[in-house]
């Protein structure tokens, strides 16, 4: 089935670093990428949809300047979370979208990477 | 605005038991889909199952089975005769119709099977 990785899956950084988080999606492509939030025992959470070639739509209360979304092409989008303090340790998630469609069927299926757990001291 | 409830936090049982877990939805779209996902220690979700607004069959896959009520907006899961590594949290999930991406979790069931 189609695979979708996440690098790093584990980074600790100083408090005022920022740090990059790739998605790749392997083994198809992917004009649409997610990015999701889950905070500990907690359930996920939709941060911005990365399109690619245009700008990233954000969900409410995200901030946009300090989570930075680049999808450049169509099997990668980064986040970049600038300028990290403690409070946005957290367990980060993308998915890709899958989406074909033909004369009589079409299919629309999302596939997660693995996680990217984010420690800032 | 989507919204999905798992009113159940958390669950234990013991091995072989059966066990279901609820999740019930609000959506003003007519079409949507609604997941779930198995999220083991590891943090990596596994994708068990969708299902599309326009489907109402029950579904059985092993050990595992869903019951999809639109009247009632609920779409549970039953696991038969539970065994130890069913142990994760289990996510209920709502998105759009061809828009599979964006969407809405519920918080979450913590099974535990217990030998």
């Amino acid at each position: 089935g189609a695979v979708v990785s996440q690098h790093p899956s584990r980074v600790i950084c100083k408090s005022g670093t920022s740090v990059k988080i790739e998605c790749r999606s392997l083994d198809f492509q992917a004009t649409t990428m997610f990015w999701y939030r889950q905070f500990p025992k907690q359930s996920l959470m939709l941060m911005a949809t990365s399109n690619e070639g245009s700008k990233a739509t954000y969900e409410q209360g995200v901030e946009k300047d300090k989570f930075l979304i680049n999808h450049a092409s169509l099997t990668l989008s980064t986040l970049t979370v600038t300028s990290a303090h403690p409070e946005d340790s957290s367990f980060y998630i993308c998915s890709a979208r899958a989406f074909a469609s033909g004369p009589q069927t079409s299919t629309d299926t999302q596939y997660f990477g693995p996680g990217t757990r984010l420690t800032v001291l | 605005a989507q919204k999905v409830t798992q009113a159940q936090t958390e669950i234990s049982v013991v091995e072989k038991e059966d066990v279901t877990l609820d999740c019930v939805y609000e959506t003003r779209d007519t079409t949507y889909y609604l997941f779930w996902y198995k999220q083991p220690p590891s943090g990596e979700l596994v994708f068990l199952i969708r299902r599309n607004s326009f489907d109402e069959q029950n579904e059985i896959s092993g050990r595992y089975s869903w019951n999809f009520q639109k009247s009632t907006s609920s779409f549970n899961f039953t696991i038969t005769a539970s065994q130890v590594v069913d142990s994760a949290v289990y996510f209920c999930a709502l998105s759009e119709l061809f828009n599979a991406g964006k969407s809405t979790f519920g918080d979450g069931t913590t099974l535990t099977v217990k030998p």
